[in-house]
Parts: C-alpha cells; structure tokens; sequence
C-alpha cells in the first residue's frame, strides 16, 4: 500500500531553516508529483508547491519563492521540503502529499503524517 | 494566489443534507475542471473526498456530492451523520499552483 513517511517534529530559531522529509514506498516514486501543504494550529490549508521527482522540476506558491526549496533522492525514494529565514508564523504542521493521478490537479489522495515546525526562540 | 472563499460554519442535523460553497475566479475553479474536496478531523491529516469536481475515490460514501457552476463549487452532503462533524476545505488548481479554501466546520446539530 501506498505510504508517506515523515520526519520527526523539529523546533527552530527565528531565521533557521528547517528541512523535512517524505519517504515514499509502495508505488513508483518517479511517477507522482510530490506536493507539499502546511497548516498553523487552527488554521487552513496552505499549498506551498510541488516537485517532480523523475525531472527534479519544482513549483512553488509566490508566497514562499525565495525561502522554500524542494528536492529529492530518488535512491531511497525520499522527497525534501527545505524553508529558510524561519519566523514564528511559520510554526505549523507541514505534510507531503500524492495526487491520486499523476499530473497536477490538487486531488491528494496519500498525506504523509504531519512534521510539526515550531519556531521560537 | 488568493484562497477561495468558503462560509466558516454550517450546520445541519442527522439525516438533512447541507451544502458547502466555494468561490473563486475564472483562473482556479472557473478554469479547470480540477476541483476537490477535502475533510479533516481534528489532529488528523486531510481526507481527500471529492475530486475533479465531482468524483469520488474509492470508499467515499456516495452521499457526498460534488458540482460546479461558473466560478462556485459546492460540496453536497446528504443523509448526515455524526461522523461527518469536520472541517472540510475546497481546493482547486490553478495552472502554475494549486489555492485551498479557507475551511467551513460543519457542525451535526
């Protein structure tokens, strides 16, 4: 079956960055977008963007270019979330995602867990 | 990259049907027909229950409906239950990104 498996919770310094993992198993890694969406304690969904891990091609939402980078490892099928110059807004629950087909629609069906970020100092 | 607009409560009682909106504009829900919606139970992560508009995945009991007109999409529930108590979010794509609406709570009276 198809999982994503996070990383564990991370606390950080205001201006620190912070970077999370997303191991996928049970699939084809290379076939699916991997996207990435945070959540404030309560709060809404906030899309932050998506990477293609056969290309390496990433996209990602204006609010975060600049700060957010997005990588993987296909060799342990694992996809990263990096965002940097951390603030205390930025404290949230992050979690990777996987659409239900393989292009970009916003239809993620598999979440990973959750890495809650708090960011104190 | 504004969020779409959705009410920030509704509610119902056991068996009535509610229906939740979704406005956005004709560069996200006007544009696309890729649509979908999501419910979340506290501490738990999102639970994809309507897609493409109008589809469900597998599992997803039928009395949760999805449509579309012009820029507004809606989330029908019918015969609610108590489980159904939740915050359920729309989310469209947008060709460069994806935008989710602000969250509506429904409340099983």
């Amino acid at each position: 079956q198809v999982q994503l498996v996070q990383s564990g919770a991370e606390v950080k310094k205001p201006g620190a960055s912070v970077k999370v993992s997303c191991k996928a198993s049970g699939y084809t890694f290379t076939s699916y977008d991997i996207n990435w969406v945070r959540q404030a304690t309560g709060q809404g969904l906030e899309w932050m963007g998506w990477m293609n891990p056969n290309s390496g091609n990433t996209g990602y939402a204006q609010k975060f270019q600049g700060r957010v980078t997005m990588t993987r490892n296909t060799s342990i099928s694992t996809a990263y979330m990096e965002l940097s110059s951390l603030r205390s807004e930025d404290t949230a629950v992050y979690y990777c995602a996987r659409g239900l087909t393989p292009g970009p629609s916003g239809s993620y069906v598999y979440w990973g867990q959750g890495t809650l970020v708090t960011v104190s100092s | 990259q504004s969020a779409l607009t959705q009410p920030r409560s509704v509610s119902g009682s056991p068996g009535q049907s509610v229906t939740i909106s979704c406005t956005g504009t004709s560069s996200d829900v006007g544009g696309y027909n890729y649509v979908s919606w999501y419910q979340q139970h506290p501490g738990k992560a999102p639970k994809l229950m309507i897609y493409d508009v109008s589809k469900r995945p597998s599992g997803v009991p039928d009395r949760f409906s999805g449509s579309k007109s012009g820029n507004t999409a809606s989330l029908t529930i019918s015969g609610l239950q108590a489980e159904d108590e939740a915050d359920y979010y729309c989310c469209s794509y947008a060709g460069s990104h994806v935008v989710f609406g602000g969250g509506t709570k429904l409340t099983v009276l």
